[in-house]
């Protein structure tokens, strides 16, 4: 298996658009996770599914941020509209089950400019 | 917000020496995790620890847990330059809610 997926590694965008971040997670693995990393917050967790199913989303920052995972194999995080202050790098995790061992993509650094 | 918390914040030692960090969580949990995180990588799994376990090893590392204290610490024995990273220890809260939260990391440096 590849791992986990995420779509590229930078995504440079501009302040008021639309942002989508893409994962494919580890086949046969029914969790997963989207993380936001700074230096000033640390590893955030964002949203967890469980089965396709968003299980917490209490992490979200606000309104503008969505995720979806219409699939076992595919997962979105959107940002609409984007704001500098969204400048992360941004991961995908997935686990065989809730919390055990979650493999970890490598991450998509995204500059709002 | 985040349920476990590493100490110290930064570690410099040399090649050879142990290094020890620790985490802080605060709720009840069903297993803790550590990870290590290279410079612009992904983090990657190190050991997991289960609430009934109080100790583990895993090659050079040793992993201990305490939940009366809701710690743990992680040791690292006779440390390389490689072991350079970042290490975070993660954590679910209890029960059936398998959220996996991180804390903010000790940078460990290993001087050769």
């Amino acid at each position: 298996d590849a791992g986990v997926i995420q779509s590229s590694r930078h995504e440079v965008t501009e302040m008021g658009q639309e942002v989508t971040l893409r994962c494919k997670p580890i086949s046969g693995h029914n969790s997963l996770f989207w993380y936001r990393q700074t230096m000033m917050r640390g590893l955030e967790l964002l949203i967890y599914f469980n089965n396709n199913v968003p299980i917490d989303d209490s992490g979200m920052p606000e309104d503008r941020f969505s995720a979806k995972m219409p699939n076992a194999s595919f997962s979105t995080l959107k940002i609409q509209p984007s704001e500098p202050r969204d400048s992360a790098v941004y991961f995908c995790a997935s686990s065989l089950y809730g919390n055990t061992e979650a493999f970890f993509g490598q991450g998509t650094r995204l500059t709002v400019v | 917000s985040q349920q476990g918390e590493e100490d110290p914040q930064a570690l410099s030692i040399q090649e050879g020496e142990n290094a020890t960090m620790n985490c802080s969580y605060k709720t009840s949990i069903n297993n803790l995790q550590w990870y290590r995180q290279n410079s612009g990588r992904g983090l990657v799994h190190l050991i997991l620890i289960r609430s009934n376990e109080r100790e583990k090893h895993s090659g050079r590392l040793r992993v201990t847990l305490d939940t009366s204290k809701k710690s743990s610490s992680l040791l690292i024995t006779a440390s390389r330059a490689a072991d350079t990273a970042s290490y975070f220890c993660a954590t679910d809260a209890g029960g059936s809610n398998y959220k996996l939260t991180f804390g903010k990391g000790t940078l460990l440096t290993v001087n050769p």
